[in-house]
């Protein structure tokens, strides 16, 4: 059945590692998000892609995290270099069109901690 | 901006009573309000959703009541089972996001 892949699911580094998650949304989804769940803060947004162009990166620090869909098949979100308060569970959902037309699907998640 | 405030935070109820969940935002723009499930290792689900022309929906054991001009909107799950533990979120849509509640653990007890 059609569903949102995250790899890695799991990935322990060390501070100041480059870190690179990826996703592959539902095939024929044009709306890419990836959010950060972390326990004190919550699902936070950290970018939003329609059609693989970025609309909103604003929750993202620029500094050091970068988002890109080289794809319509893949998303990836890179931080470098990584820093243990990035320790989260990072989600990408996908989805077709405006969310209020339709749900946003999660993939299972990569948890990050750094060390 | 858009802000949702859920409450309660956590939510112990017996196997078989109902659970309330509440939530309220603060933009009346906002117009889509999904809930979502989320079970421990996974991601969120989408289990319900409503949209701001219609002020209640129902699915089998789950239902969740709008109310625009009081700002909030709820979430009912009746005859609760032991696979109905999770953490429950609320969201809000004013625009091509989603505004998420905080989130409410709901335990259901034997």
């Amino acid at each position: 059945d059609a569903r949102v892949t995250q790899t890695p699911r799991d990935k322990v580094t060390e501070m100041g590692q480059e870190v690179t998650m990826r996703c592959q949304p539902i095939l024929g989804h044009n709306t890419v998000f990836w959010y950060r769940q972390t326990m004190m803060q919550g699902l936070e947004l950290l970018a939003y892609f329609r059609n693989r162009a970025p609309l909103d990166d604003s929750g993202m620090p620029k500094d050091r995290f970068s988002a890109e869909m080289p794809d319509a098949t893949l998303a990836t979100l890179k931080i470098q270099p990584s820093e243990p308060r990035d320790s989260a569970v990072y989600f990408c959902a996908s989805g077709l069109g405006v969310i209020d037309r339709g749900e946003a699907f999660f993939g299972q998640g990569t948890r990050l901690t750094v060390v | 901006g858009e802000n949702v405030e859920q409450h309660p935070s956590t939510l112990s109820v017996q196997e078989g009573d109902s659970a309330v969940i509440k939530c309220t935002y603060s933009d009346s723009a906002s117009n889509y309000f999904p809930w979502y499930k989320q079970e421990l290792g996974k991601g969120p689900q989408l289990i319900i959703d409503i949209r701001s022309n219609v002020g209640e929906k129902k699915d089998q054991r789950i239902a969740v009541t709008l109310n625009k001009t009081a700002k909030h909107f709820s979430l009912h799950i009746t005859e609760t089972q032991p696979e109905d533990s999770a953490v429950y979120f609320c969201a809000a849509s004013p625009n091509y996001q989603l505004i998420w509640g905080a989130g409410t653990k709901l335990i259901i007890k034997p």
